[in-house]
Order: C-alpha cells, then sequence, then structure tokens
C-alpha cells in the first residue's frame, strides 16, 4: 500500500498564483522527500526534508513538515506555466528496509 | 540526466514472452530500483538493489525478477509478459538509499499485446 496520499490529485491556477499539494503518510519516518515529473519524463528530486526539520526553502519552494499530524506540504510561490507538472511526495519507513514508496501524485496545471 | 540510461525506451511485445529491461548507470550510486507507473496509482516499487547481488522486493514484484552482476547494471526481467504488465518502467539510483535523493532514468513504456 501506499506510504504517501498525495492532495488534491489535481490542481489548477493562474501564473502568478501560489500553489499548495499535501502529502499524509501512516508510519513514522526518517524524511520526506518531493519530486517533480513533466509530461513523459523521468521524476527530479526537488527537495528533502528530515524528520527533525520542521521547514525548508529552495527556491521558490517551501517545504513543510509536521510528524504528529504526519503530513508535509508543498508550496509553489508565484507559480510559472513552466511549473505545470506533476507532483510526488516519498517516504521511507523509520527502521524499516531501503525502500523509498512514492504516493500518486498531485498534476498542477498553471495557466499562462 | 544523472547517467543514467535506460533500454529499450519503447518495447511491444505478446503475451507470453519474456522480456528484459536494462538499467545502466555511470554514477557508481549503491542503491538501484526498479519502478512501474500506471494511472491510478502513482509509482509503485517492483524490486530494488543495495550492491551487486543483493536485492529485495517491492511492493508489486510478482511476475518480475531482477539481477544486478555489476554496479551498473539492474535488470529487470518479465518472465511471461502479461497484458497486466502493460506500463511505464522507471529506473532510479541513490548514494544512500531512502536517505539520499533518487535520480530517475527517462523510462520505457512497454506494451504487452
Amino acid at each position: 500500500s501506499q506510504q504517501g496520499e498525495e492532495d488534491p490529485q489535481a490542481l489548477s491556477i493562474q501564473e502568478g498564483e501560489n500553489a499548495t499539494m499535501n502529502c499524509s503518510y501512516k508510519t513514522s519516518i526518517n524524511n520526506l522527500q518531493w519530486y517533480r515529473q513533466n509530461s513523459g519524463r523521468g521524476l527530479v528530486h526537488l527537495i528533502l526534508i528530515r524528520s527533525n526539520e520542521r521547514e525548508k526553502h529552495s527556491g521558490r519552494l517551501r517545504v513543510t513538515l509536521d510528524t504528529s499530524k504526519k503530513s508535509s506540504s508543498l508550496l509553489i510561490t508565484a507559480s510559472r506555466a513552466a511549473d505545470t507538472a506533476s507532483y510526488f511526495c516519498a517516504t521511507d519507513a523509520r527502521g524499516g528496509s531501503e525502500k523509498l514508496v512514492f504516493g500518486k501524485g498531485t498534476k498542477l496545471t498553471v495557466n499562462p | 540526466d544523472a547517467g543514467i540510461t535506460q533500454s529499450p525506451r519503447h518495447k511491444v511485445t505478446e503475451t507470453g514472452t519474456p522480456v528484459t529491461l536494462r538499467c545502466h548507470q555511470t554514477e557508481n550510486h549503491r542503491y538501484m530500483y526498479w519502478y512501474r507507473q500506471d494511472p491510478g496509482h502513482g509509482l509503485r516499487l517492483i524490486h530494488y538493489s543495495y550492491g551487486v547481488k543483493d536485492t529485495d522486493k517491492g511492493e508489486v514484484s510478482d511476475g518480475y525478477s531482477v539481477s544486478r552482476s555489476k554496479t551498473e547494471d539492474f535488470l529487470l526481467t518479465l518472465e511471461s509478459a502479461t497484458s497486466s504488465q502493460t506500463s511505464v518502467y522507471f529506473c532510479a539510483i541513490s548514494v544512500q538509499g531512502k536517505d539520499t535523493e533518487a535520480f530517475f532514468g527517462q523510462g520505457t513504456r512497454l506494451t504487452v499485446v
């Protein structure tokens, strides 16, 4: 079964707006990662946040992690048409194997 | 693309035939993964490897086998292809497994007819 589940499944916004995607997971984790996938391409790593971190920034990306709620959010500020892609969270399982488990993704469309 | 090459990129095969997909890396990373991606399911882990000849099953391993005889190559074999194995297959590599970022190949689109 999937460890991480993204919400919403699809999101459509206008250029310049902020986009927020959420990820919920079930078991304790060591870290959580966010990836991006452009149509027909492989996934590209965006950011990794460890279980002892609460917030992390990278350019226009802001990731938060709430281990008490077993959830994370990815905020993309001042979105651009080029941000149109699917976004996935990936989690491990603390004390578990080396598996990295992905959610089903959020499909973001940024309209020019 | 982080030195990962998947081959073939596209393949059409008949039900019941064996198929082998290859993932080749030039990064000397220890961990290698095979995922399949299907609409409505996201990415699901098939098998992974944490070293030469060291492999383990993922969540959808039935009907698949893997081999890693060299650090740089991770082979995924569909022993007897079925239509349910029609999918896009992605290989990924990472330095230290789940604690570090994974780099993905471009994918192999497999159609079983």
